[in-house]
């Protein structure tokens, strides 16, 4: 079973410039999860869909950041513009689906994540 | 107080040593409970998920006390390929749907 997919996996960009990131889940996953960790912290949650629908991005910077998943499936995570401080990886993850607890069942799946350097 | 707690670390302990890990949740309703690994430079990927009558996989074992909500990870006869950050994953229900939330890690060195 192929994993969570995402490109691209390394991007370097001066501040102010913007950004892309494209992720494609794992085939049958109805939530999909954005996370931005920062080089010795924790990830921390940017926005969750379920299927198309956002369902949380309270901590989604919307000044500068979007993402979107229209047909349900893939998404993409943009920065603009962007900033030193977006510096980071941006990780991409799935899960069957968070509107059902199957307990353990719901195991959070990430990719390898893009790793963003603004200088 | 945070949603999920960790102490960072780093551990620093010698091969073969025992080492626990603690993570303190502060939603009395989360449901679901897990820890992932973290290597440098990699993306977390599950450990084990985390049974209320606590389970053991290998030389991991994990424990819950929902009294007190806390998570527990024990490591017997670490490896220097254990060296690694440890995530507390709590997984919570809010608003019709399980709410994730990770812990900052706790950094685990395994030394020769």
């Amino acid at each position: 079973e192929a994993g969570v997919a995402q490109s691209p996996r390394y991007k370097i960009i001066e501040k102010r410039q913007s950004v892309a990131f494209w992720c494609n889940p794992i085939s049958g996953h109805a939530t999909l999860y954005w996370y931005q960790q920062i080089l010795g912290q924790g990830p921390k949650l940017l926005i969750q869909f379920q299927n198309n629908g956002v369902v949380d991005d309270s901590q989604l910077p919307k000044d500068r950041f979007s993402a979107e998943r229209l047909k349900g499936v893939d998404s993409t995570l943009k920065i603009q513009p962007a900033k030193l401080e977006d510096s980071a990886v941006y990780l991409c993850a799935s899960s069957y689906n968070i509107f059902r607890d199957r307990g353990s069942g719901n195991t959070i799946y990430f990719g390898e994540g893009s790793w963003l350097t603004v200088v | 107080r945070k949603e999920v707690e960790q102490d960072p670390g780093p551990f620093n302990v010698p091969e073969g040593a025992t080492v626990a890990f603690n993570c303190t949740y502060s939603n009395s309703a989360s449901q679901s409970f897990f820890w992932y690994r973290q290597d440098c430079r990699k993306e977390p990927k599950l450990l084990m998920s985390v049974y209320s009558s606590g389970n053991e996989d290998g030389r991991f074992t994990a424990q819950l006390n929902r009294a007190s909500q806390y998570i527990s990870l024990l490591i017997r006869d670490s490896k220097l390929s254990d060296s690694a950050t440890y995530l507390c994953v709590v997984n919570a229900g809010s608003g019709g749907y399980q709410k994730v939330t990770f812990g900052t890690g706790t950094k685990l060195q395994v030394i020769p």
